[in-house]
């Protein structure tokens, strides 16, 4: 009975790189929620997904940030081109659904830009 | 001014203290979240209210919804404890989001 499960937990990439950080909901969760936690700042919502749909994205960068989750697989948030900037944990979280849904967090990835 | 604000920001305590941390939010919600987060850790839920008051073994939150006011307690204190412990509330409006609070350390000390 896995939890949310995010991967990878630590990456390092270079200025210019691409990021994917994958994020597999709770068995039976078909909301999906990023959240990013810049350092010594709070959390703040990045995006809300359905499965094949994006519901939410008013917390995204206008640029080089996407993100989906398709119906068959993990929910993929995708750093193109990382500057410093983005160094930070990125942490997701399922829900069944809801508007009250109860919340689950995964462990985080903390993605760190040399 | 943040939307969700928590006090203090930072509490230091002796193992067996009575601690509160307090939240106030400035919007309608629909639910408010309590969480806690270890160092370089996960994050675990620990209550979600909407209305009233909920307990968990030491930890006990409330709620009073017409002051937009939430506590957390934790009773018996105990170095484990040790941790940030996050407000987040759901907004009436763009229910699908929460907005957080910056979170109040705490450190127990034994």
């Amino acid at each position: 009975n896995a939890g949310v499960m995010q991967n990878p937990r630590h990456l390092v990439r270079r200025r210019g790189q691409e990021a994917r950080l994958r994020c597999s909901p709770m068995k039976g969760h078909s909301h999906v929620y990023w959240y990013r936690q810049l350092p010594e700042e709070g959390l703040k919502f990045m995006v809300y997904l359905q499965k094949e749909n994006i519901i939410d994205e008013s917390g995204m960068p206008k640029e080089r940030f996407s993100a989906e989750f398709p119906k068959e697989g993990p929910s993929i948030l995708r750093i193109q081109q990382v500057v410093r900037g983005d160094s930070a944990a990125y942490f997701c979280a399922s829900s069944g659904g809801s508007d009250t849904g109860e919340l689950f967090f995964g462990e985080g990835s903390r993605l760190t830009v040399l | 001014k943040n939307e969700v604000e928590q006090s203090p920001q930072n509490l230091t305590a002796q193992e067996g203290e009575f601690i509160t941390i307090n939240c106030s939010y400035s919007v309608g919600i629909s639910a408010l979240h309590w969480l806690q987060q270890h160092p370089g850790g996960g994050i675990v839920s620990l209550f979600m209210l909407s209305s009233g008051k909920k307990k968990h073994g030491r930890l006990i939150a409330t709620i009073n919804i017409q002051e937009k006011h939430s506590s957390l307690h934790i009773t018996a204190s105990h170095p484990r404890d040790s941790a940030v412990y996050i407000c987040a509330v759901r907004p009436m409006r763009g229910a699908q989001k929460l907005v957080f609070g910056q979170g109040t350390r705490l450190t127990i000390n034994p």
